[in-house]
């Protein structure tokens, strides 16, 4: 069974600090992660792809991967308000299948 | 920009009915999902679909469920006999490429009674 896991929190941040949140993976063979932001009910959207290991940055998002340690953070600098919402990690291996954790809330408190 | 709409956003049945959820992919993209979403819970892979064929499914995604590409545009999914646990958001998705970002349509909000 491949796994992705997730913190469910809540992950709680003051605005204007930086919001770390986590994810591994069970599948060695994992080739792409990507961070969705999810809010209540809507569908997920896209905040960041991230394919080789390192650092990915872009506008206040930056996405981690290593992939020896089967683990993809995001980092959200200067976080507002608005970015209160449930963050998905999902994981792909086979290119037809998506592998979603189950989501960190986030919340931002003004 | 170009998006994945989803119809109806809302769907009441009563169980055993069969239920037609429908999508329209981005235009130039050439792979098609069904995710869903019990609430509260995370997404859930149900199938994925590609050159007008299923290219994997999930457990979830028994004999009671069908796909169909009836035209150049929509993308459907049939639940044939649904349940009280079929009761759930349903997500239709697309990407591009092999293994690219999925785009998501803003789903259909299934319930069973």
């Amino acid at each position: 069974q491949k796994e992705v896991e997730q913190n469910s929190g809540p992950l709680s941040v003051p605005e204007g600090a930086i919001a770390s949140l986590n994810c591994t993976y069970s599948d060695r063979g994992s080739q792409s992660f990507f961070w969705y932001r999810q809010y209540s009910g809507k569908s997920p959207e896209l905040i960041m792809s991230i394919y080789s290991n390192g650092d990915k940055e872009d506008g206040r998002f930056t996405a981690q991967l290593n992939k020896a340690s089967q683990y993809v953070s995001l980092l959200i600098r200067d976080s507002q308000p608005s970015d209160s919402a449930t963050y998905l990690c999902a994981v792909t291996s086979n290119f037809n299948k998506f592998y979603f954790g189950s989501g960190t809330k986030l919340n931002v408190k003004p | 920009e170009p998006e994945v709409t989803q119809t109806p956003s809302h769907q009441v049945t009563q169980m055993g009915q069969e239920v037609i959820l429908r999508c329209v992919p981005i235009s130039n993209h050439l792979y098609f999902y069904w995710y869903r979403q019990i609430l509260g819970q995370k997404v859930e892979f149900l199938v994925s679909f590609y050159n007008n064929e299923i290219s994997e499914k999930s457990e979830i995604f028994d004999d009671q469920f069908s796909v169909e590409r009836p035209d150049g545009s929509n993308f459907t999914l049939k639940i044939r006999s649904t349940k009280l646990e079929d009761s759930a958001m349903y997500f239709c998705a697309s990407s591009a490429g092999s293994g690219e970002k999925l785009f998501f349509g803003s789903g259909t909000q299934l319930s069973v009674l």
